[in-house]
């Protein structure tokens, strides 16, 4: 168990919708990241955030959206959703003092289907 | 970020050590060399990290090449469930961001 939690395990939705995936980093760590894992492209980072704020945006579409919110919580907003969409979306937090050794902790993933 | 090179696939029989192979070329003087494993769609894992000296931790040890264009990801004792994807990251720790890229890794097949 890494510590990072994410909600919910699965999600099964419509192509068009909009949701929402939720993650808690460890007790203590500033940084969350957000990657997508599909069958096609691998694990890629989509966005991080440190401490609230927007630090680094990968290959995230204008569909998806992300915030950190003041407790640390962070979460991903997926809107007009494709079938391309679908894959296991995972959240990873890491400490202030990454910086000295870049762990980061991955949660269980959220899996989207959209249908 | 230097670009890596691992083999697609590989296969081990348990208690025996297994050896990931990663070439990474045109890594940097400043840039780390980091593994990862992923066991079947769970969140990835780290496992250990180096710059030019070897490693070792509980799970496993690193080597890296004096010239540091490659390295080797030692299992010392492998068991069935250490069948996972093995990634192999070379990073800098300097920059803004802190993201992992990773690339298609190594499945290691324990068997029994």
């Amino acid at each position: 168990d890494s510590g990072v939690t994410q909600t919910p395990k699965h999600l099964i939705t419509a192509t068009g919708q909009r949701v929402t995936l939720r993650c808690s980093p460890r007790s203590g760590d500033l940084s969350v990241y957000w990657y997508q894992q599909s069958l096609d492209q691998g694990l890629q980072f989509l966005i991080q955030y440190y401490n609230g704020e927007e630090r680094a945006k990968g290959n995230i579409l204008e569909r998806f959206s992300a915030q950190q919110f003041p407790d640390l919580h962070s979460e991903l907003n997926l809107s007009s959703l494709e079938l391309g969409d679908s894959a296991l979306y995972f959240c990873a937090s890491s400490p202030r003092s990454a910086d000295l050794n870049n762990e980061q902790f991955f949660g269980p993933g959220t899996r989207l289907t959209v249908l | 970020d230097a670009k890596t090179t691992q083999p697609t696939s590989m296969d081990c029989a348990e208690g025996r050590a297994a050896n990931l192979p990663c070439n990474h070329s045109t890594i940097s003087g400043n840039e780390y060399v980091y593994w990862y494993r992923q066991i079947h769609s769970q969140g990835p894992q780290y496992i250990i990290h180096g710059l030019k000296n070897n490693e070792t931790n509980e799970m496993a040890s690193l080597i890296i090449t004096e010239d540091r264009k490659s390295s080797t990801l030692i299992l010392p004792h492998a068991t069935l469930r250490d069948t996972a994807v093995y990634y192999c990251i070379v990073r800098a720790l300097t920059g803004s961001a802190r993201q992992l890229t990773f690339g298609s890794g190594t499945q290691l097949t324990v068997l029994p």
